[in-house]
This record gives C-alpha cells, sequence and structure tokens, in this order.
C-alpha cells in the first residue's frame, strides 16, 4: 500500500464547479500536511497548509480527519486557471522532513 | 525575491560524464533536500540536509551525492551518471521547524543518453 494515496483522475469539471480531492495516508504518526499545486511539470508550489480544525483560502477548503487518515480539498467556483494536478503532501519522518507525496490528482476546468 | 534557484534548468549529457546541478536559496533556511520526480512515481527524496556539514540520505540515494558546505548552497554530484537518472529534479528548503512547508526550486530536467 502507498503511503499517500490520491485518486489520480483526470476531474473534468465545468467553470463554475465545486469539485472535492481526497487523499489518504497510511502513517498514524504523521504531522504535517499540505496541498501543492503543479502545472505541467513545473516545480510544486504550496496552495495551502492543512491544519487540524479545518481551514479556509478563498475558495479552497482543506480538511483533515486524523482518526480516518485522510484530507480533503475543495475548490469552489472553479476557474479555468484553476487546471493542474493537486498533490497531497504528508510529513511522514519528523526528523528527515521529508515530504511524502501523492500521485497527483488532475484537475481540467472546462469553459 | 524569496527564492530557490537552480541551475542548470536543462541538461543533455553522456553516461559518465561527472556533473553538478546547484541549488541556492536567499531565505536563510535551515533544511534543504532534493528530489526527483519520475512518471507514476511521484517525487521522491534523493538527500537532505538539517543545516550546514549535517546531510543525510532520503529514499532514493544511489548513484548522487551531496556537500553543505554553506548555508545558502546544496549542489547535486553524479559522479558517473547513467540513462536511469534521466529524471527532473527539485531543489527544496525551509525552516527548520517541521511544520513549515517546502519551497521548491523551478527543477532541472537532465537526459542522460
Amino acid at each position: 500500500r502507498k503511503e499517500v494515496e490520491q485518486d489520480p483522475g483526470p476531474f473534468n469539471v465545468p467553470e463554475g464547479a465545486t469539485v472535492a480531492f481526497n487523499c489518504t495516508y497510511s502513517n498514524s504518526a504523521s504531522q504535517s500536511f499540505f496541498w501543492y499545486r503543479q502545472d505541467c511539470r513545473k516545480e510544486p508550489k504550496l496552495l495551502m497548509s492543512v491544519y487540524s480544525s479545518g481551514n479556509e483560502d478563498g475558495r479552497f477548503t482543506a480538511q483533515l480527519n486524523r482518526a480516518s487518515q485522510y484530507i480533503s480539498l475543495l475548490i469552489r467556483d472553479s476557474k479555468l486557471s484553476d487546471s493542474a494536478t493537486y498533490l497531497c503532501v504528508v510529513v511522514t519522518d519528523t526528523g528527515r522532513r521529508a515530504l511524502t507525496f501523492g500521485s497527483g490528482t488532475r484537475l481540467q476546468v472546462q469553459p | 525575491e524569496a527564492q530557490v534557484t537552480q541551475n542548470p534548468r536543462y541538461l543533455i549529457t553522456v553516461t559518465g560524464k561527472k556533473l553538478t546541478v546547484t541549488c541556492s536559496q536567499n531565505m536563510n533556511h535551515e533544511y534543504m533536500s532534493w528530489y526527483r520526480q519520475d512518471p507514476g512515481l511521484g517525487l521522491r527524496q534523493i538527500y537532505y540536509s538539517m543545516n550546514v556539514e549535517v546531510t543525510d540520505k532520503g529514499d532514493v540515494p544511489e548513484g548522487y551525492k551531496v556537500s553543505r558546505k554553506e548555508k545558502r548552497n546544496f549542489p547535486l554530484i553524479l559522479e558517473s551518471p547513467s540513462p536511469n537518472q534521466t529524471s527532473l529534479y527539485f531543489c527544496a528548503s525551509s525552516p527548520w521547524y517541521s511544520n513549515q512547508p517546502q519551497h521548491f526550486g523551478d527543477g532541472t530536467r537532465l537526459s542522460i543518453l
């Protein structure tokens, strides 16, 4: 079983739609969680950190469920510019600070 | 502007010819790391450094070396590159405390023929 699992998609949605991605992780001792966005094999860019209480940044909402070991990302009112691959990222080894990446979920927002 | 800078951005070379990919950050970060990204395998950590003169292996260190003589620089060295090291490489940095996200460089696309 992979340490971090995501549905690869693609998710094809119309502009204005609401879309949600889930990500599960296997290590219950994982400390930190993030969503990164990656465009066309460019560098991953931080979208948002994920906090235990859930957090929102504009149209984006992230949630963490430690009991079930999953993280979610909700995007409201999708824009064409949201088209990208969304990477779920978990810090699984605090000493090594290695980011463990999910394989990514591809989102394509269509006009 | 806060950034992580990698060079070169693209390189095509031949098996066995030593090469170095440089990484420099201007944010005074203690932690730096190298990842490679391959289709179907995602991003995997090669080496990391917690601070100057402190480096350690990640998940896929074979065939690579690193050094951290200065806080801002963390070069990746391929002493004898082989075709299976053809990949997209990213350098990242962050402050030492674990809940801070890592900032990535633009990436280096290496092709080893």
